[in-house]
């Protein structure tokens, strides 16, 4: 069965500080991966998705993340964070028609 | 081009009630799905349907049941609402089972 797993629950970081989040998956097929983020409030919005091709994948507002297929990971990262940030960021996988999500990463970005 | 419309936004339920949530998309997707988010938890999937006329379950569905009505709809149904099925609940939709999914304002339910 796929399954994703999140390293990390909660990070807190200053302004300017680079971000890596860490995201794991378990899945035999073709894999699809994502990156979503709730700002508090909102509904989850798409940040990037990996389908095939080249393993770094940019997405919006300077994320980006690096499919390591050998290490079944998916972490996101972004250089410099802003504290408009400030959010839930979940890792997701596809397979067998539906999309499995991980326990999310809870950010903190103090001025 | 309303995306993945929720109704309702908001429902107090008392233990033993039953209601229905709705949940609509207009992008002509294929696949549609209903997740619960609890605090620490993520989302974890209640149902799926890959494709009108079929449903599935997911990760947690004890206590749920699910109708496609047609392409457009996909609702949730809670015959007897326990207080464990307090949290915030999501319908979403993808072109197909395993890409990108959509999703909608959520329904924040509380029963007591």
């Amino acid at each position: 069965a796929q399954s994703v797993s999140q390293h990390n629950h909660h990070v807190i970081l200053s302004e300017a500080a680079s971000l890596e989040l860490g995201c794991n998956y378990s899945y035999g097929g073709t894999v699809n991966l994502f990156w979503y983020v709730q700002y508090p409030g909102q509904h989850l919005q798409l940040l990037l998705k990996y389908f095939s091709g080249d393993p770094l994948v940019k997405g919006i507002k300077g994320f980006e993340a690096e499919f390591i297929k050998s290490k079944f990971s998916f972490n996101l990262r972004k250089p410099s964070v802003q504290w408009s940030d400030t959010a839930e960021y979940f890792c997701a996988t596809g397979g067998y028609n539906k999309l499995i999500f991980g326990a999310g990463t809870r950010l903190a970005v103090h001025p | 081009n309303a995306g993945v419309t929720q109704t309702p936004k908001f429902q107090v339920l008392k233990t033993g009630q039953s209601m229905t949530l709705q949940c609509a998309q207009d992008m002509n997707h294929n696949s549609m799905y209903w997740y619960r988010q609890d605090p620490g938890m993520g989302l974890r999937l209640i149902y799926y349907s890959a494709s009108e006329g079929t449903t599935d379950k997911g990760e947690v569905p004890n206590g749920y049941n699910v109708s496609r009505l047609n392409k457009r709809e996909f609702s949730l149904r809670l015959e007897s609402a326990a207080p464990s099925q307090t949290s915030v609940y999501f319908c979403a939709s993808s072109e197909q089972g395993e890409t990108e999914a959509f999703f909608g304002q959520g329904t924040r339910l509380t029963v007591v």
